[in-house]
């Protein structure tokens, strides 16, 4: 089973504070995204990165940034977070594979106050 | 570039009953995977199944199977003796290179 960890599963803040959103997998998977899912709507991909020190943006804009410094650690951080940050963010691993997978993290909904 | 388009934002279907889901694609690959994913309310995304290309028999696992028509480039997914646990977002994907590409995802509600 795919062992991949996303904290917090749910977080409210106040508009403005700064947040860092976990992810992480045991995996060794060297390709990890970030994507971002309002309720009942598709994926878009924020973020992604093919290994360490590798991090680039998605098709969705986003204030966002990630960092990879580690192969099963990749964060994703808002600086100042707005009420339009509202939303579900889902981390994914993938061996590269083709036949593999996306293997997902339970999701981070995020409501900005 | 690769495309996966999903035309039945949402689908119902009765309990027991069997229910499609369409999924057409396009890509240039020679071989490639489809998979389909399943994100009940809770939101965890679950992989249901897997097609290969290259195969020419439909994948099958349990009460969900695809029918895989290549040269049409469509992918559905039949979910048989529906549940109520079925309810939930489905989503149809393929990789290419070093990116899935999703649909925009049925929403199937399962009627007691």
């Amino acid at each position: 089973e795919a062992d991949i960890y996303q904290t917090p599963r749910y977080l409210v803040i106040g508009t403005g504070k700064k947040i860092t959103l976990e992810c992480s997998q045991t995996m060794g998977h060297d390709k990890m995204y970030w994507y971002q899912q309002d309720p009942g709507m598709e994926l878009h991909l924020i973020h992604y990165s093919y290994g360490v020190n590798s991090t680039e943006k998605g098709d969705l804009s986003s204030e966002s940034t990630v960092s990879r410094i580690r192969t099963e650690h990749f964060p994703l951080t808002l600086e100042s977070a707005r009420p339009s940050h509202t939303s579900q963010y889902l981390c994914a691993s993938w061996p590269g594979h083709q036949g593999s997978p996306l293997h997902f993290g339970n999701g981070t909904r995020l409501t900005v106050t | 570039a690769q495309t996966v388009t999903q035309s039945q934002p949402e689908m119902s279907v009765q309990e027991a009953e069997t229910v499609t889901l369409s999924c057409t694609y396009d890509t240039s690959e020679n071989n490639y995977y489809l998979f389909w994913y399943k994100q009940p309310p809770s939101r965890q995304m679950i992989l249901v199944i897997r097609q290969e290309a290259y195969k020419q028999q439909n994948a099958t696992e349990n009460r969900f199977s695809v029918n895989f028509q290549k040269a049409a480039k469509s992918f559905s997914l039949k979910i048989s003796d529906s549940q109520l646990g079925d309810t939930a977002m489905y989503f149809c994907a393929s990789p290419t290179g070093n990116q899935f590409y999703f649909g925009t995802g049925t929403s199937l509600t399962v009627i007691p």
